[in-house]
């Protein structure tokens, strides 16, 4: 049985770029959160997404969007990067009615 | 007021002895508190779940959960040197549709000295 997926791992990108991660949830769960996590903090809630549609987001700019497809993968996309962007973003399944949720392995972003 | 607290630490505690880390909360209307552990430069990976006052308990892990004081700990009995990480708790918001969103203490740091 998979866990939950990201790719890819680590990436670099340069200020103003544009940068698109992906997330491929845990069999049987249908919901994906995505969270951002500083160095030195907890993780923060950036949005999830359920029934392909944006159900709720965190304290974040319009810069960063998602989208789900019919297959319950997801992405998350940030535009115009700014150096404080620099996290590790964190991509969590559930499914829709349990608040326990799996979180996949991170991609390590760095804006330099 | 965070919404969720903890000390940050570290948490040094000797091989074999029990570690105790501390949790409170804000919203009382929560009803899911979660512990995760994250090595570092790895992903949180979840380690206890805890839905109603009480203890409960997963082999050298204890959650105990006190809804009245807002108040969620994780004692880890017999601690290993390979317990040592960021302890992260986390407790549910609801959002709209029944849906949930995590919102997470800035975790505590565990220090297990041979």
């Amino acid at each position: 049985d998979a866990g939950v997926t990201q790719s890819p791992t680590h990436l670099i990108k340069t200020r103003g770029q544009q940068v698109t991660l992906r997330c491929s949830p845990k069999s049987g769960h249908d919901t994906v959160s995505w969270y951002q996590q500083a160095l030195g903090q907890g993780p923060q809630f950036i949005f999830q997404y359920y029934e392909e549609e944006e159900r709720q987001r965190g304290n974040f700019p319009d810069r960063f969007s998602g989208h789900q497809f019919p297959n319950y993968s997801s992405e998350l996309n940030v535009n115009a990067l700014l150096l404080g962007d620099s996290a590790l973003y964190l991509c969590a399944s559930s499914f829709r009615h349990s608040a326990e949720a799996f979180f996949g392995q991170g991609t390590r972003l760095t804006v330099v | 007021q965070k919404e969720v607290e903890q000390n940050s630490g570290p948490l040094s505690v000797p091989e074999g002895a029990i570690a105790s880390l501390n949790c409170t909360y804000s919203d009382r209307g929560s009803q899911s508190f979660f512990w995760y552990r994250q090595y570092s430069g790895k992903s949180p990976e979840l380690i206890m779940s805890i839905y109603s006052n009480g203890d409960k308990e997963d082999g050298r892990f204890t959650a105990q959960l006190n809804k009245a004081s807002q108040y969620v700990s994780l004692l880890i009995r017999d601690s290993q040197p390979s317990d040592s990480a960021t302890y992260l708790c986390a407790v549910n918001g609801l959002l709209r549709g029944a849906t949930n969103k995590l919102i997470f203490g800035t975790g505590t740091l565990l220090a297990v000295q041979p």
